[in-house]
């Protein structure tokens, strides 16, 4: 069975810094790939889809990029609703497999 | 507007069976398919299974012995069924759609439900 890991576990930025996270696939997964945000309490929120493409209404200080095993999601300028665990998974193909989710703390 | 909510029981005992059902609105679960997905207590996501909407059903091999998924379209209703429940199977339990991009747009809010002994 595919497995997807991320890391880092969790982050520590700053508003208006820059952050990057990664995910990846145990095997090619093409860009089968999605991210999504979770605040606590809340259900998870699409953010990118086949890897680069921002869902609607998502601020595009978001991005996604990768092909095959590695993917990326950056966030431009973090903000301080930013603050959330992110989680990629993936999909168009049985097992939907998500990743063990990114928490990304405010200073 | 499209909306998916969970209902089921707050608290299941040990080696019970779970059931939880999954009301859809705004959509037709002939045309979509819909997932569930659980998150036990600050831990991530996993998923558990599918309902297509020709009817067929695919399951996570972690869980594929015990646990059913079944619908009653003319409620616009899916159905989970989990049964020789244990501890660790306290979570939040989430169904959601998928698009027909094979995205997961849409989430209920998830109930929790607490494996007792």
């Amino acid at each position: 069975n595919i497995v997807m890991t991320q890391s880092p576990k969790s982050m520590s930025i700053s508003v208006g810094d820059r952050v990057t996270m990664n995910c990846k696939a145990s095997q090619n997964v093409y860009n089968n790939i999605a991210w999504y945000q979770q605040k606590p309490g809340q259900s998870p929120k699409l953010l990118i889809y086949y890897a680069s493409n921002r869902y609607n209404g998502v601020p595009d200080r978001f991005t996604g990029s990768g092909y095959g095993t590695d993917f990326t999601l950056t966030i431009n300028s973090v903000q301080a609703e930013d603050a959330a665990f992110y989680y990629c998974q993936r999909i168009y193909n049985s097992p939907w497999t998500f990743g063990g989710g990114t928490k990304l703390e405010l200073k | 507007q499209v909306q998916l909510k969970e209902t089921g029981p707050d608290l299941v005992q040990l080696t019970q069976t779970l059931s939880i059902t999954c009301t859809v609105s705004g959509f037709s679960l002939t045309t979509y398919n819909v997932h569930w997905v659980r998150q036990p207590p600050g831990k991530g996501l996993e998923w558990m299974g599918a309902m297509w909407n020709g009817g067929g059903t695919d399951y996570n091999s972690a869980f594929k012995s015990r646990l059913s998924i079944s619908r009653d379209t003319s409620k616009s209703q899916v159905f989970l069924k989990m049964n020789s429940l244990q501890t660790d199977d306290t979570a939040k339990y989430f169904c959601a759609r998928q698009s027909l991009g094979a995205l997961f747009d849409y989430w209920g809010q998830g109930v929790m439900v607490t494996v007792s002994s």
